[in-house]
C-alpha cells in the first residue's frame, strides 16, 4: 500500500454516461495528480494540483473534469466519453513544490473501459 | 524541456543473472532522475532516486541505478533477477527547481525466465 487510493477500481460506462473517480491520500501530501495510460503509449500526465489550485491542464478534452475540494482528495468528472478514453487512470501525490524529497507516490489505478 | 527515453521495449534475463534496464534523459538544467516499478494490475511503486552526491544510488528490492552525467543516462541494474522482478520498469526525470513535473519514459518491460 502507497497511501493512495482510488476508486472504483474498474468502471465500464458508455458514451452518455457522467461518472466520477476519486482518489484519496493519506500521506499528508499537497500535490495531487491525474494520469492516463493506455496500452503501448507513454504515461500522460492531465492535472496537477498543488496547494489545491489547478496548476497544469496538459490540453485535456474539457470532456475530463478535474476537482480538488482539499489537499487529501481528488476527483475527475467524466461525461461524454470516447472509446479511445478507454485506459487506466492513475492518480498520484507528492508534497508540493520542487524540492528533491518529493517523488510521487501513485494509487492502483482505475480501469476505464467505454463502450 | 526534459524528456526521457527507454531505449528497450523489452528486456529478458534468466533468473540469477544481472539485469541492466537502460535510461537516457535531457535536461537543461541538473536532473532528479526516479525509477519506478509497475505490476499488472497495479500503479507504479518508486523504487529509487538520484538527487545530488554519489552517483551509484540503491534502492527497493536490491536495485540500484548509476547516474552517469557525461552520457546522461540512469541505467537500472540488479547483480541478480528473481522472476518476481518480472514487471513494467519506468524511468523519469525532473529538472530541479523547475516545479514538481515528472516525464516518464515509455517504460520497459522486464520478463526474468527460471
Amino acid at each position: 500500500e502507497t497511501g493512495v487510493t482510488q476508486t472504483p477500481r474498474h468502471l465500464v460506462m458508455g458514451m452518455t454516461n457522467k461518472k466520477s473517480l476519486k482518489c484519496e491520500q493519506h500521506l499528508g501530501h499537497n500535490a495531487m495528480y491525474w494520469y492516463k495510460q493506455s496500452a503501448k503509449k507513454p504515461l500522460e500526465l492531465m492535472f496537477v494540483y498543488n496547494f489545491k489550485e489547478q496548476t497544469e491542464n496538459n490540453s485535456v478534452p474539457s470532456r475530463f473534469s478535474p476537482e480538488c475540494p482539499n489537499s487529501s482528495h481528488l476527483f475527475l468528472h467524466l461525461h461524454t466519453l470516447q472509446p479511445e478514453d478507454s485506459a487506466l487512470y492513475l492518480c498520484a501525490s507528492s508534497q508540493g513544490g520542487d524540492g528533491p524529497y518529493n517523488e510521487q507516490f501513485f494509487g492502483p489505478g482505475t480501469r476505464l473501459t467505454v463502450l | 524541456a526534459q524528456s526521457v527515453a527507454q531505449p528497450e521495449d523489452q528486456v529478458n534475463v534468466a533468473e540469477g543473472n544481472p539485469l541492466t534496464v537502460k535510461c537516457t534523459y535531457s535536461v537543461s538544467g541538473n536532473p532528479y532522475l526516479f525509477w519506478y516499478v509497475q505490476y499488472p494490475n497495479r500503479g507504479l511503486q518508486f523504487l529509487l532516486k538520484y538527487i545530488t552526491g554519489d552517483n551509484l544510488v540503491k534502492g527497493s528490492y536490491g536495485f540500484e541505478a548509476e547516474f552517469n552525467k557525461s552520457q546522461t543516462s540512469f541505467h537500472l541494474k540488479k547483480p541478480s533477477a528473481l522472476v518476481s522482478d518480472s514487471a513494467l520498469y519506468f524511468c523519469a526525470v525532473r529538472e530541479n527547481n523547475a516545479g514538481n513535473m515528472l516525464t516518464f519514459g515509455g517504460g520497459t518491460r522486464l520478463m526474468v525466465k527460471p
